[in-house]
C-alpha cells in the first residue's frame, strides 16, 4: 500500500552544523508535504511545507526539497541548534472532498551534540 | 486565536475498562477534527476524523471509537480496553481547505 518512510531512524550532528533529515513517499498523488517536530513529551509542531509542483522551500534556517523523480523530500536544517533536538517527521496530504488525508512516517530523531 | 485542548493529560487504566479522552477546539468554527495514536519511538497512525457533528470516519479497525456531539468537541472512546491501546493519543484539527494540522498537547494512556 501507500506508505511514507524515513531512511535514518536517528542523526547526530554537532551543534552549528547543518542537518539533512530525509524521507522517502510512495503516492505520487499527494497534493504536498509537511515536516513536523515533535519535542520529548509533546504534539507535533508544523515546521514548513511544500506543494507537490514545487521543488524547494525556504523557511527560517529551513529548508525543504521535492524531488518528485524519485519520490523524495528532504528536511535541511541550518547552523543546528540544541533547541532543534526533537523527532521529526515528514507527512504527505492527499486532499479530497474538502478533507485532508495525512499520512505520517516514522520520524527521525535528532540529536544535536553540544 | 486557536487553541487546542485534550485531556487528561495522562492515564493509567486497567484491561478492559472503558475510556473516554476529550478534545476540545476553541477560536474556530466547523473544523476537521482528528485523532491519532503514537505508539512508543512510532510514527503517528490516524484513527479517526471527522469533517463535520456527527460525521466520523475510522481508517484502522480496532476496539475503539469516535464522537464528535458538538462542533469543536471530538471524543475517543473504548468500552474495554487491550494492552495494545497503550500509547500517545494525540488530537489535532485543520480548517476544511488549509493544509496545516493543529496538534493538541496529547494524552499519554498506559493499559495496566
Amino acid at each position: 500500500g501507500e506508505s511514507v518512510g524515513l531512511h535514518l531512524p536517528t542523526l547526530s550532528v554537532q551543534e552549528g552544523d547543518n542537518s539533512i533529515i530525509n524521507c522517502a513517499y510512495s503516492n505520487s498523488a499527494s497534493d504536498y508535504f509537511i515536516w513536523y517536530k515533535q519535542e520529548s513529551g509533546k504534539g507535533p509542531q508544523f515546521i514548513i511545507d511544500i506543494r507537490s509542483n514545487m521543488d524547494k522551500r525556504q523557511g527560517q534556517r529551513v529548508t525543504v526539497l521535492l524531488n518528485k523523480t524519485v519520490k523524495h523530500l528532504s528536511l535541511q536544517i541550518a547552523a543546528t541548534q540544541p533547541g532543534d533536538s526533537a523527532v521529526y517527521f515528514c507527512a504527505e496530504i492527499l486532499i479530497s472532498g474538502g478533507y485532508q488525508k495525512v499520512t505520517f512516517g516514522t520520524g527521525t530523531k535528532l540529536q544535536v551534540i553540544p | 486565536s486557536q487553541t487546542i485542548h485534550q485531556w487528561p493529560a495522562t492515564l493509567v487504566q486497567p484491561v478492559g475498562s472503558p475510556l473516554s479522552l476529550e478534545c476540545t477546539v476553541e477560536g474556530t468554527s466547523n473544523p476537521n477534527l482528528y485523532w491519532y495514536r503514537q505508539a512508543a519511538g512510532r510514527g503517528l497512525q490516524l484513527l479517526f476524523y471527522s469533517v463535520g457533528i456527527g460525521q466520523i470516519s475510522s481508517e484502522v479497525p480496532q476496539n475503539l471509537s469516535a464522537s464528535r456531539p458538538q462542533d469543536r468537541q471530538f471524543i475517543l472512546s473504548s468500552k474495554k480496553l487491550l494492552l495494545s491501546d497503550s500509547g500517545f493519543y494525540l488530537c489535532a484539527w485543520s480548517e476544511g481547505t488549509g493544509r496545516e494540522q493543529y496538534f493538541g498537547p496529547g494524552t499519554r494512556l498506559t493499559v495496566t
